[in-house]
């Protein structure tokens, strides 16, 4: 039971170039979601979906894309990146039957030069 | 604005001592607060949780209270141990149907000292 996996754990962009980061789970939870982790800042909703095929907005979505085809995956798109992306990202997953129990996946340290 | 604050960056603590983190919030509407602990490198762990018609929770040596009419409420870890050293975040969520805004503080990094 791998739990959220998320892939990469590092990487380097320049400015105007576009990523997907990963995001998968084996927990057949129906709700995921992608946060950024900045300093001072907390952790920022950027999208989140409550099942596949469904998606919406969080707090921060601009630059972001996301998409939902299957329950276990939820990838982010970084459309063009901009150094305001440097972050580190996780995404976490939960079970519809409780507001609570969030998993959270280990992070991908994202910067961009 | 930020509807969930940590105003303690830091906290240090002796080994064997209580450890008191403390948040305050302004949305009346949160019928839910989460404590998570993350450590370097790895993604936040859920800790405890406690819901707004409630003013205590306890698990093991976490307790967390809450003090609705203050819009505050705190994390007491007794006693404090090494392994507790980590940066602790409030969480707060509205949990009706399909809304995912779980809104985090800013994190307190607490420190244990042997």
């Amino acid at each position: 039971n791998a739990g959220v996996t998320q892939t990469p754990k590092f990487q380097v962009l320049k400015t105007g170039q576009s990523m997907t980061l990963q995001c998968a789970q084996d927990m057949n939870h129906e709700y995921m979601s992608w946060y950024r982790q900045d300093p001072g800042m907390g952790l920022r909703l950027i999208h989140y979906s409550v099942g596949a095929g469904i998606t919406d907005q969080g707090e921060v979505p601009n630059g972001y894309n996301v998409s939902r085809s299957t329950t276990e995956d939820f990838p982010l798109r970084l459309l063009s990146a901009a150094p305001s992306q440097t972050s580190v990202y996780f995404c976490a997953s939960r079970s519809a039957g409780t507001v609570l129990g969030y998993t959270f996946g280990s992070g991908t340290r994202l910067t961009v030069v | 604005d930020q509807q969930v604050k940590q105003n303690s960056p830091s906290l240090s603590v002796q080994e064997g001592r209580i450890s008191i983190l403390n948040c305050d919030y302004t949305n009346s509407m949160f019928d839910y607060f989460l404590w998570y602990k993350k450590y370097p490198a790895e993604g936040p762990t859920f800790l405890i949780s406690i819901s707004s018609i409630k003013d205590k929770n306890e698990d093991g040596r976490f307790t967390v209270f809450l003090n609705k009419s203050a819009k505050h409420l705190s994390l007491h870890i007794v006693p404090s141990q090494p392994g507790d050293s980590a940066v602790y975040f409030c969480a707060a969520i509205i949990s009706n149907f399909g809304n995912e805004k779980l809104t985090f503080g800013t994190g307190t990094r607490l420190t244990i000292i042997p």
